[in-house]
């Protein structure tokens, strides 16, 4: 079974500049996460879709940041202006379904690292 | 807010024991994790346990609870030079809810 995919695995760019990953889950899961790993830190949940909708964006900074899953499948996310704090390694998981089951197994792409100048 | 703190650096010899700490503030808590992230690699779940048990084992992986003092541990056994990676805690808060809340994570050396 394949994972779930990331592209690109590496970008840097200057402030100012925009940017955009794109992420394919796993065949058949419905949730799909953005999360920010800054250097040292966990993980951090910035967007959750189930199929092509928004579960959860309210950690997600909207004046920059956006993102979008228009067939329920693969899934870009996008920033514009980059600032330097948004250096870090941007990660990708997908779930079946987060349902009524806190029990929620996410899998993880090998994320895309962004250095922003 | 939920929080997970975890110490970050450990170092053990290979062949011996390793145990990586977590406490974490959330008391309805219902599962809790623990994800392995290898250099350059995303996160993969090793294990979980739900917040009703107080132990569980899975070949050389041993996660203990202790609720009352919202303590999660991971031991494992034999560590082999394999096992170098940075193991995350991360927490599931309340029945019908889907969010992680990760720990900041402890880096595990193993030196051969």
């Amino acid at each position: 079974e394949a994972g779930v995919a990331q592209s690109p695995r590496y970008k840097i760019i200057e402030k100012r500049q925009s940017v955009a990953f794109w992420c394919n889950p796993i065949s058949g899961h419905a949730t799909l996460y953005w999360y920010q790993q800054i250097l040292g830190q966990g993980p951090k949940l910035l967007i959750q879709f189930q199929n092509n909708g928004v579960v959860d964006d309210s950690q997600l900074p909207k004046d920059r940041f956006s993102a979008e899953r228009l067939k329920g499948v693969d899934s870009t996310l996008k920033i514009q202006p980059a600032k330097l704090e948004d250096s870090a390694v941007y990660l990708c998981a997908s779930s079946l379904d987060w349902g009524a089951s806190s029990y929620n197994e996410q899998f993880f792409g090998p994320g895309t690292r962004l250095t922003v100048l | 807010g939920e929080d997970v703190e975890q110490s970050l650096f450990l170092s053990v010899r290979e062949g011996d024991s390793s145990v990586i700490n977590c406490t974490y503030t959330d008391s309805s808590s219902t599962y809790l994790y623990w994800y392995k992230q290898e250099p350059g690699a995303g996160l993969q779940l090793l294990t979980y346990i739900f917040s009703n048990m107080d132990m569980k084992q899975d070949q050389r992986l041993t996660v203990l609870l202790n609720k009352k003092d919202k303590h999660l541990s991971l031991r494992i056994a034999d560590t082999q030079t394999g096992d170098s990676a940075i193991y995350f805690c991360a927490e599931t808060p309340g029945a019908g809810s889907y969010q992680l809340t990760f720990g900041k994570g402890t880096k595990l050396s193993v030196i051969p």
